[in-house]
């Protein structure tokens, strides 16, 4: 099993629709949780991070890490033609010497 | 500031031909990485560098060398390409190494014929 698993889509959505992207993860040790996005031709820019369970929020974008499902969601309120991108999750153990994990990434469409 | 610059943007190459990829930061950054990009493989780590001096594997660097050259610069070198070497590939850097925030390149397109 990888370490971090996330459905490639793509995802096609009107704008204005609320958008839920989602990874799921194996090992509990896990404590950071990043979404970078990654428009195309570009490198990927991180959007936000959390540090263990909870939820951040920033603007229309909302991240939210449940630890006991080992389950990791972006959500994007009121979405934009601008935030037509792929958007990647990434893990992270709170360790000295370790380095991001990615997933796939997620393409999603968002349609004016 | 630039950020994360890398050289050339493009390239084609024949199997059995060699080049080195070339990354610059000036964010005084600590920790350097080389990523590859598939389509349907995301991205992969091929090495990096957790500070000026040190470098290490990560998880596909068969094929690949690194050198540190020094804190700005972290470059990638294939030594007889092959058609499996086809990627993207960026540069990333951060402060340190166990940094959730990693600053990307704008990427190599590769092609080995």
């Amino acid at each position: 099993q990888k370490e971090v698993e996330q459905d490639p889509g793509p995802l096609s959505v009107p704008e204005g629709a609320i958008v839920s992207l989602n990874c799921t993860y194996s090992n509990s040790a896990f404590q950071y949780f990043m979404w970078y996005r990654q428009y195309s031709r570009k490198g990927p820019e991180l959007l936000m991070y959390t540090y263990s369970s909870g939820n951040k929020e920033d603007g229309r974008f909302t991240a939210q890490v449940d630890k006991s499902s080992k389950y990791i969601s972006l959500f994007i309120r009121d979405s934009q033609p601008s935030d037509s991108a792929t958007y990647l999750c990434a893990i992270m153990r709170n360790q000295a010497g370790t380095a991001l994990i990615f997933g796939k990434g997620t393409t999603l469409s968002v349609s004016s | 500031n630039a950020g994360v610059t890398q050289t050339p943007k493009f390239q084609v190459l024949k199997t059995g031909q060699s080049m080195t990829l070339q990354c610059a930061q000036d964010m005084n950054h600590n920790s350097m990485y080389w990523y590859r990009q598939d389509p349907g493989m995301g991205l992969r780590l091929i090495y990096y560098s957790a500070s000026e001096g040190t470098t290490d594997k990560g998880e596909v660097p068969n094929g690949y060398n690194v050198s540190r050259l020094n804190k700005r610069e972290f470059s990638l070198r294939l030594e007889s390409a092959a058609p499996s070497q086809t990627s993207v590939y960026f540069c990333a850097s951060s402060v340190r190494l166990a940094s959730p925030e990693q600053f990307f390149g704008p990427g190599t397109r590769l092609t080995v014929l």
